[in-house]
Formats: structure tokens, C-alpha cells, sequence
């Protein structure tokens, strides 16, 4: 089955600064990686997603680069800020869609220091 | 619009017992996917209903049972609860969960077994 790998498992940045998190997947038949945020206490939210025939998606201060052949996606946020304080969690499917489950890395904890 | 609700948010419960846990979707949603999430294990996609069906599950033992009703509302089910059962159960719904479509996540059941 799929297996999705995710560095690092803590990300301190100062406020204002850049922040990345790389994921590595192990099926090359995945075509859908989507980012979530999960703060404290609540369930994963859905930052943004990226499909296979995209290489990268941009959303405000976030932004989503995939490589398929290299079989690695990373999620990119600039200007950080307080409130990007949680943990991120990338994922990758087959089909895309909630019939087909989503594979998960094991998060990023990323901390935003003022 | 209303979120993905899960009642109950917090459960304790002792090893040999069985827990049932209610998700309601979000309104016009048909589809519903569980997950347990764990600090070891992370979070491992268990099943999902569609139309009252199960159309895909994960690698979980048949302790791990669910159904989904004609409201399209789902309930899981653990039967004799082990120690390792202790985890935040996700439950996530979407239109179809066809390619494409986010899926929204509750804010789950925190179940702890004793």
C-alpha cells in the first residue's frame, strides 16, 4: 500500500519568516496530495490540495510544489504568522476522493516564534 | 451551513467493552470516512460509507465495524475495546467522495480505554 513520509516532525520559524514541509510518497499511481491543518482540540481542516497533473498551486501565502517523478510534494508558507501555529499534516491518494482513502504523514509541528 | 458534528467529543470506556460513536455530515453530504488518529500510528484511514454502503475500508481488525444510514449519517462501532483502541476517531463527509472534492473532518471522539 501507499506510504507517505513527512519532514520534519517539528518546525520552529521566527514570525514573518518562511516555513517548508516536505513529503515523499511511495505509489506512483497517487494523483491527489492535500495539505490539512489541525490546531488543538479541532479536526484536520484542508489548507490546500494539489493534483497529479498540476506541479505546483498557489493560495494566498501558501503554496504546494509537486514532483512526480521524484515522487515528493512540499507545502510552502511565507510571511508566517501567529496563527499558522499548528500541525500540518500532507496526505496522498489514488483516486482522489473520500471512496478511496487518504494515506497521511505522521504531521509537522510547525511553531511560529514572535 | 452546519459542520461534520460527532457526538460523543469524549468516551471512557474499559478493555473488553464495545463503544459506539455517531457522525453526522455535513447537510447534502452522502459520503462519510472514518479515521483513527494515534501519536504512534498517526492518522490510518479505517472506512467509508457512500448511499449506505461500504465501499472501501482500511488494514483494521473486524473489531472496527460502521454503517451509514439513509440520512446519511454514520455510526462506527469497536467491539471488545483493547488498550491500543485509545485514539481521536475522525470522521470526515463530502458530496459523492469522488476525485476531487474536499473532505471536511468533525472535531472527533476522543476515546480512552482503560
Amino acid at each position: 500500500g501507499e506510504n507517505v513520509e513527512q519532514h520534519p516532525s517539528t518546525l520552529s520559524v521566527q514570525e514573518g519568516d518562511s516555513a517548508v514541509i516536505k513529503c515523499t510518497y511511495s505509489d506512483s499511481a497517487s494523483n491527489y496530495f492535500p495539505w490539512y491543518k489541525q490546531e488543538l482540540g479541532k479536526g484536520p481542516q484542508l489548507i490546500i490540495d494539489i493534483r497529479s497533473n498540476v506541479g505546483e498551486k498557489k493560495d494566498q501565502r501558501i503554496a504546494v510544489t509537486l514532483n512526480k517523478t521524484a515522487k515528493h510534494f512540499s507545502l510552502h508558507i511565507t510571511e508566517t504568522q501567529p496563527e499558522d501555529s499548528a500541525v500540518y499534516f500532507c496526505a496522498a491518494s489514488i483516486g482522489g476522493g473520500g471512496a478511496d482513502g487518504l494515506t497521511f504523514g505522521k504531521g509537522t509541528h510547525l511553531i511560529i516564534q514572535p | 451551513k452546519a459542520g461534520v458534528t460527532q457526538t460523543p467529543r469524549y468516551l471512557i470506556k474499559t478493555r473488553g467493552q464495545q463503544v459506539t460513536l455517531s457522525c453526522s455530515p455535513i447537510s447534502g453530504h452522502r459520503s462519510v470516512s472514518w479515521y483513527q488518529q494515534t501519536p504512534g500510528q498517526g492518522l490510518q484511514f479505517l472506512f467509508e460509507y457512500f448511499s449506505e454502503t461500504q465501499r472501501n475500508k482500511g488494514n483494521f481488525p473486524g473489531r472496527f465495524s460502521g454503517r451509514q444510514f439513509s440520512n446519511s449519517r454514520s455510526e462506527m462501532n469497536v467491539s471488545t475495546l483493547e488498550l491500543g483502541d485509545s485514539a481521536l476517531y475522525l470522521c470526515a463527509s463530502s458530496f459523492q467522495g469522488g476525485a476531487g472534492e474536499t473532505q471536511y473532518f468533525g472535531p472527533g471522539t476522543r476515546l480512552l480505554v482503560l
